[in-house]
């Protein structure tokens, strides 16, 4: 089983609400991540989190507001995001935490998110 | 971070196979090619990843040059369901994947 599992699927928000993303799996990973991929460009490293510590922002908006409550949940948490925030929203995982070149990433079907 | 170039775009006839080559000149000795697919709107899938060796798996063969300056992603025969962005990445040591601008693979009948 290499599943990663996005909710919801599409979401519409307007830019005063706050919203949540969710991932999860049920591979025993340790690392996990959120890309960013906006239409006709790849995806974009976000954030890492490892052992469900944050190890690497690559200079995010503090709009978004990533959060580990445990070994098998990834949240993204949204507030006060701008249209061009729009994009859809990858969730991934792998085995091991930073360091271990060799352990295979799975993606999730992501999330789209649209910002009116 | 070792990066990559591919063509933009290619196109296969189904059933014939196609190769999608990647070149990856600045690669370091521990960093691993890993091949990635992104059929539309969908999430990337994880095709195959090698060191030196070449790979084969369920879905595809992966050729690495002796100098490992270069690969090959080999899908033995192509059908329309294969059609996507296909990228080749070079894992770095923070454990990242890095996409650059993939190529994407027209199979047409």
């Amino acid at each position: 089983d290499t599943e990663v599992t996005q909710t919801p699927k599409h979401l519409v928000m307007g830019m005063t609400n706050k919203k949540s993303l969710k991932c999860e799996q049920h591979m025993g990973h340790r690392a996990m991540y959120w890309y960013k991929q906006k239409a006709k460009k790849p995806p974009e490293l976000m954030f890492v989190y490892s052992y469900e510590k944050l190890s690497i922002n690559e200079s995010v908006p503090s709009r978004f507001s990533p959060e580990c409550p445990n070994s098998s949940l990834l949240n993204l948490h949204l507030h006060a995001l701008q249209p061009e925030d729009s994009a859809l929203y990858l969730c991934a995982s792998s085995q091991e935490g930073a360091g271990i070149s060799g352990n295979t990433i799975y993606f999730g079907e992501g999330s789209w998110l649209t910002v009116v | 971070d070792a990066k990559t170039t591919q063509p933009p775009s290619m196109d296969c006839a189904e059933g014939r196979a196609a190769n999608l080559p990647c070149n990856h000149s600045t690669i370091s000795g521990n960093e691993y090619v890993y091949w990635y697919r992104q059929i539309h709107s969908q999430g990337p899938q994880y095709i195959i990843h090698g060191l030196k060796n070449n790979e084969t798996n369920e879905m595809a063969s992966l050729i690495i040059t002796e100098d490992r300056k270069s690969s090959t992603l080999i899908l033995p025969h192509a059908t329309l369901r294969d059609t996507a962005v296909y990228y080749c990445i070079v894992r770095n040591a923070g454990n990242m994947l890095t996409f650059g601008g993939g190529t994407r693979l027209m199979v047409k009948p």
